[in-house]
């Protein structure tokens, strides 16, 4: 069983909404990641935080908008989305984070939230 | 800018039969991820490779590293059908975006009784 609990794991929205996708890690974590995978494509990177901070911010459009509130908790909010945003949108944690750390440890992955934008 | 290619991207097997997938990179790195993706799923950790050299094996899967030729393969042996899902191996890029994962397209197993 993972140990990245994602919510939700399916979201239906239209372009005017907004709605937000959480992450929850209790593995003492402390770089946490989203990543956006479109079908039969590997995923791609869309933002990194270590130490609860953004790290990374892979060039994502502004209607993406990341917040970590603390070390177990990462937030995706959405905001006038388009169709071609629909994707399943995974988020992932590892042991160290990046702030001049060598990086070690392996990703581990939450089950995915699957949107879907009207 | 690290670059990974996965090779073959679909894999077609018989039960029972042997193969490896082909995981290359360009540029420097020391550590590589293997791991699995079933349709609609996560993707599971299965190998992490950190040294020249290393070696991994789990059940029918076993994961090399050699870092000199930039090269990792995942082996298969004696297939079965419970392993067909998509394999993406991941590459530590220490460059442009240091820390990140650069991921291969992944191949598409699929084992066939």
């Amino acid at each position: 069983d993972t140990e990245v609990t994602q919510t939700p794991k399916h979201l239906v929205m239209g372009m005017t909404n907004k709605k937000s996708l959480k992450c929850e890690q209790h593995m003492g974590h402390r770089a946490m990641y989203w990543y956006k995978q479109k079908a039969k494509k590997p995923p791609e990177l869309m933002f990194v935080y270590s130490y609860e901070k953004l790290s990374i911010n892979e060039s994502v459009p502004s209607r993406f908008s990341p917040e970590c509130p603390n070390s177990s908790l990462l937030n995706l909010h959405l905001h006038a989305l388009q169709p071609e945003d629909s994707a399943l949108y995974l988020c992932a944690s590892s042991p160290r984070g990046l702030a001049g750390v060598v990086y070690t440890g392996e990703l581990f992955f939450g089950e995915g939230s699957r949107l879907t934008v009207l | 800018e690290l670059k990974v290619e996965q090779n073959p991207l679909f894999l077609s097997m018989q039960e029972g039969k042997n193969y490896t997938i082909y995981c290359n990179y360009s540029t420097t790195s020391d550590r590589l991820y293997w791991y699995r993706q079933d349709p609609g799923k996560s993707l599971e950790s299965l190998f992490v490779l950190l040294s020249n050299g290393a070696v991994k094996q789990e059940g029918r899967l076993m994961a090399s590293l050699d870092t000199k030729a930039r090269l990792s393969t995942l082996h298969i042996t004696a297939a079965v059908h419970d392993l067909s899902a998509t394999y993406f191996c991941a590459v530590a890029d220490y460059g442009g975006s240091q820390g990140n994962l650069i991921f291969g397209k992944g191949t598409k197993l699929s084992v066939k009784p």
